[in-house]
């Protein structure tokens, strides 16, 4: 298994530019989700799904879209780039929500918005 | 509303020492409790996770937690750190998402 993987690992955008970060994984786990790390604020959640076709907000929504059209994929798109939004972004799924099922992590793409 | 703290953001020990990292959350009912690991540049690693049962949990690399419901805490330990330990950890609580704390980062000195 490759576990989750992310594309790209760096990024550099323009205020303004949109562009769509790649999650996807291989062990048929149900929930997906997205998180932002910057320093001094550890991860925050983004969005998550619970399944394919299902999709809710997390922590901090706002510039970011989601959807979950098949199992094992879960982009996250940035409508409009801002310099807020630079970032380290890792994607994580989990087997289920449910019980103690841990998530496991991509390797993280590093965004740079100028 | 569900959280996380970690009040120690950064934390130096002595190669050899032991370690203890807190952790403290604020949730409605029994948790499930998480410890990650990240190594710089790196994406995150469980340690250990605590669902039930024994309030003392093993996980790898030598850590254990031990889960205190009357403190709702759940304590990060080591008895003797080793340099490849410098990272910094993350505690987390799952209800269906999972909220993190801020992190710590560990300096390990020689």
């Amino acid at each position: 298994n490759a576990g989750v993987t992310q594309t790209p690992k760096f990024q550099v955008l323009k205020t303004g530019q949109s562009m769509t970060l790649q999650c996807a994984q291989d062990m048929n786990h149900e929930y997906m989700s997205w998180y932002r790390q910057d320093p001094g604020m550890g991860l925050r959640l983004i969005h998550y799904s619970v399944g394919a076709g299902i999709t809710d907000q997390g922590e901090v929504p706002n510039g970011y879209n989601v959807s979950r059209s098949t199992t094992e994929d879960f982009p996250l798109r940035l409508l409009s780039a801002a310099p807020s939004q630079t970032s380290v972004y890792f994607c994580a799924s989990s087997y289920s929500t449910t019980n103690a099922y841990e998530q496991y992590f991509g390797p993280g793409t590093r965004l740079t918005v100028t | 509303a569900q959280s996380v703290t970690q009040p120690d953001i950064h934390i130096t020990v002595s190669e050899g020492a032991s370690l203890e990292l807190r952790c403290n959350y604020s949730y409605g009912a029994t948790p499930y409790l998480f410890w990650y690991v990240q190594s710089p540049g790196q994406g995150l690693q469980l340690l250990l996770k605590y669902f039930s049962g024994d309030t003392l949990v093993q996980g790898i690399k030598g850590f254990e937690a031990e889960f205190k419901r009357s403190q709702s805490s759940f304590n990060l330990r080591k008895p003797s750190v080793h340099w490849s330990d410098a990272a910094e950890y993350f505690c987390a609580v799952k209800k269906i998402q999972f909220y993190f704390g801020t992190g710590t980062s560990l300096t390990v000195i020689p």
